[in-house]
C-alpha cells in the first residue's frame, strides 16, 4: 500500500523558514515523479513544485520560485520542500502527491499526503 | 485567477445528476493535455476520481463519470448521494508560459 507520511509543518513569523519532509513507502520511490500541492483558505488546489524520480530535474510555480527548494533523498524515500523568505500569501495546507511516471509531466496524482498546515503570521 | 475555470458552486438533490465544468483554452485542454478530476471532502486530501479525461481510478463508483469537448471538460455524477457532498478540482498542464501543472479553481458541490 502507497503511503506519504509529511511533516514540518507549523507557524512561522513572515521571513522566517521552514522544510517540509513527506516519507514515502509502499512503492519504488525513484520510478516516480514528486510534487508539492497547496490548498490556500477559501481557494482551490495550487501547484507549487515538482521533482522527477531522479531529482535531476526540479520545477516551480512562479509564486515560489527562488524561495522554495524541491529535493529527495532516494536511498531514504523521503521528499523535501525547503521554503524561505515565507510570506503571509503562503499559508496553506501543502500536500506531497505522488505522480503516475517518473517525469514531470500531465499525468495525474494518485496518492496525496494527509497534508501539513503551514502558517505564516506575525 | 485559475488558468482553468470551474463554476465556484453546484447543487443538486439526491438521486439527481450534476455536472461541473472546466473550461481552458488551446494551451491546456485544447492542446490534447490530459485532464484529471478529484474530490476533497473537508478536512481531507483530495482523491484521485477520474484520469486522462474519462477513466475511472480503481475504487470510484461508476456513477462518476468524465468526458472532454474541445477547450473543456466535464465531469458528471448521476445519482447524487449525500456523502458526495465535497470540492471538486479539475487539473490539466499548460504550455502558455513555462509548461506547468494547473488546477482549476474548485468547485463545491452540495447536496440539497
Amino acid at each position: 500500500e502507497v503511503q506519504l507520511l509529511e511533516s514540518g509543518g507549523g507557524l512561522v513569523q513572515p521571513g522566517g523558514s521552514l522544510r517540509l519532509s513527506c516519507a514515502a513507502s509502499g512503492f519504488t520511490f525513484s520510478s516516480y515523479a514528486m510534487n508539492w500541492v497547496r490548498r490556500t483558505p477559501g481557494k482551490g488546489l495550487e501547484w507549487v513544485s515538482g521533482i522527477s524520480g531522479s531529482g535531476g530535474s526540479t520545477y516551480y510555480a512562479d509564486s515560489v520560485k527562488g524561495r522554495f527548494t524541491v529535493s529527495r533523498d532516494n536511498s531514504k524515500n523521503t521528499l523535501f520542500l525547503q521554503m524561505s523568505s515565507l510570506r503571509a500569501e503562503d499559508t496553506a495546507i501543502y500536500y506531497c502527491a505522488k505522480a503516475a511516471r517518473s517525469q514531470y509531466d500531465s499525468s495525474g496524482y494518485p496518492n496525496w499526503s494527509q497534508g501539513s498546515r503551514v502558517t505564516v503570521s506575525s | 485567477q485559475s488558468v482553468l475555470t470551474q463554476p465556484p458552486s453546484v447543487s443538486g438533490a439526491p438521486g439527481q445528476r450534476v455536472t461541473i465544468s472546466c473550461t481552458g483554452s488551446s494551451s491546456n485542454i485544447g492542446a490534447g493535455y490530459e485532464v484529471h478530476w478529484y474530490q476533497q471532502l473537508p478536512g481531507r486530501a483530495p482523491r484521485l476520481l477520474i484520469y486522462g479525461y474519462k477513466n475511472r481510478f480503481p475504487g470510484v463508483p461508476d456513477r462518476f463519470s468524465g468526458s472532454k469537448s474541445g477547450t473543456s471538460a466535464s465531469l458528471v455524477i448521476t445519482g447524487l448521494q449525500a456523502e458526495d457532498e465535497a470540492d471538486y478540482h479539475c487539473q490539466s498542464y499548460d504550455t502558455s508560459l513555462r509548461p506547468q501543472v494547473v488546477f482549476g479553481g474548485g468547485t463545491k458541490l452540495t447536496v440539497l
